[in-house]
């Protein structure tokens, strides 16, 4: 089954200490993005990938890393959680093929985090 | 990038037609503009998409006028299964993507 899958689905934490939230895709996409969700703000992309070893930064990046070593994993790293972090993350992935804009992207189940 | 504006919030009643409106005045030639529908702790999902005039699949219809300054997502005779957040997503290649707010859709019986 295509699908992205994320991990963990939930997570409690503190302030400070890094996590890690995975994100893979089996239907060998190109382009991998992570958002952040939150009441009243919709969904903001935090960072994309175009390729293996090529990523930029979204709309929000501060306070977050990201890397992309291999086609289907694009892990959103946060070396020290702030509670302004708290948050509902997504992991999307897309086809790029003639152009990315006319395909669709295919978003995880999310993660919901809480930094305390 | 194109900055899209939609409605907060709609209501309807179960068997009407609901018509949701995006604006997204500064569209450049090559964005093609997408719907997506989303549930409660879910992921976004893909509704519909659409370069210029009128688009129909199984769930829905996507209207868009020869400016393309606007678009319509057209919903059916919604159920209280369609009560969801819908985002206009206008993207056209470039690297970023920034979706909109969306329009809490609710639906009564």
């Amino acid at each position: 089954e295509a699908q992205v899958t994320q991990n963990p689905r939930y997570l409690i934490t503190v302030t400070g200490k890094k996590l890690t939230v995975t994100c893979s895709q089996n239907m060998n996409h190109e382009y991998m993005s992570w958002y952040r969700q939150d009441p009243g703000l919709g969904l903001r992309q935090i960072y994309y990938s175009m390729n293996v070893e090529v990523t930029d930064k979204g709309d929000v990046p501060e306070g977050y890393k990201v890397s992309r070593k291999e086609k289907r994993n694009f892990p959103l790293i946060l070396e020290s959680p702030s509670p302004n972090q708290t948050s509902l993350y997504f992991c999307a992935s897309s086809p790029l093929g003639q152009g990315a804009w006319t395909d669709t992207q295919y978003f995880g189940p999310g993660t919901r985090l809480t930094v305390l | 990038l194109a900055k899209t504006t939609q409605p907060i919030s709609m209501d309807s009643y179960e068997g009407q037609e609901v018509n949701i409106t995006c604006s997204h005045n500064n569209i450049a030639t090559n964005d093609y503009i997408t719907w997506y529908q989303q549930f409660p702790s879910q992921g976004p999902r893909f509704i519909i998409q659409g370069y210029k005039t009128k688009v129909t699949n199984e769930v829905a219809s996507l209207f868009i006028p020869a400016d393309r300054k606007s678009s319509t997502l057209s919903l059916p005779r919604v159920s209280l299964s369609d009560t969801a957040v819908y985002y206009c997503l206008v993207w056209g290649g470039g690297n970023k993507l920034t979706f909109g707010t969306g329009t809490q859709l609710k639906v009564e019986l």
